[in-house]
């Protein structure tokens, strides 16, 4: 099936910084890509809807000035978490629409210190 | 609010069959119903999908309700590696998850 990365797998950062996420699909195009962040034991929240050359669409009560998403290119999907805080430590992962399903990535484990 | 509702966690023995539940009583004629999977630490992989007839894949089978208000994933034979929340949802672009099924196969 279709293949989606993400990079990195890991990340600690500092409060205060900024950490960029990347999302590629590897062997499709994507015009449409979905950004997730699930806390432990809990589902998977929707964020964010990412579509190739224009504005990303947020779900209610995401700050978009605070998670910054660009989708320059139908294979590259990236999320900032800028100013990044200890509550936004968690599991962010990105889909990628194929023709009749859904395919995630692997998820970035963010830890703020 | 989530589109489809599911018990909270189920159990199996393995190499029997087990059925995972899904309600979706709001359920609109053009969506599709898509079970996912998540294992610990992974992001969801696809499982099956379907519209209105009953779907077999190599990881399952779907079948769906006569009124398309509900359905249910069937795994033949569980194995310990089917352990993971099971997450049934409609449409393709509206991405969102309700709570998911627990599977816990016991050897």
């Amino acid at each position: 099936g279709a293949v989606v990365s993400q990079h990195p797998s890991r990340v600690i950062c500092k409060s205060g910084t900024s950490v960029k996420i990347e999302c590629r699909s590897l062997d499709f195009q994507a015009t449409t890509m979905f950004w997730y962040r699930q806390f432990p034991k809990q589902s998977l929240m929707l964020m964010a809807t990412s579509n190739e050359g224009s504005k990303a669409t947020y779900e209610q009560g995401v700050e978009k000035d605070k998670f910054l998403i660009n989708h320059a290119s139908l294979t590259l999907s990236t999320l900032t978490v800028t100013s990044a805080h200890p509550e936004d430590s968690s599991f962010y992962i990105c889909s990628a629409s194929g023709q009749y399903e859904q395919y995630f990535g692997p998820g970035t484990r963010l830890t703020v210190t | 609010d989530a589109k489809t509702t599911q018990p909270n966690s189920m159990e199996s023995n393995e190499e029997e069959p087990v059925h995972l539940p899904c309600n979706h009583s709001t359920i609109s004629g053009t969506d599709y119903i898509h079970w996912y999977r998540q294992l610990p630490s992974q992001g969801p992989e696809y499982v099956i999908h379907g519209l209105t007839s009953n779907v077999n894949n190599r990881m399952a089978s779907l079948a769906i309700a006569e009124d398309r208000k509900s359905s249910t994933l069937i795994l033949h034979r569980a194995t310990l590696r089917d352990a993971a929340v099971y997450y049934c949802t409609l449409g393709y672009n509206d991405m969102r998850f309700g709570a998911g099924t627990r599977l816990t196969v016991k050897p």
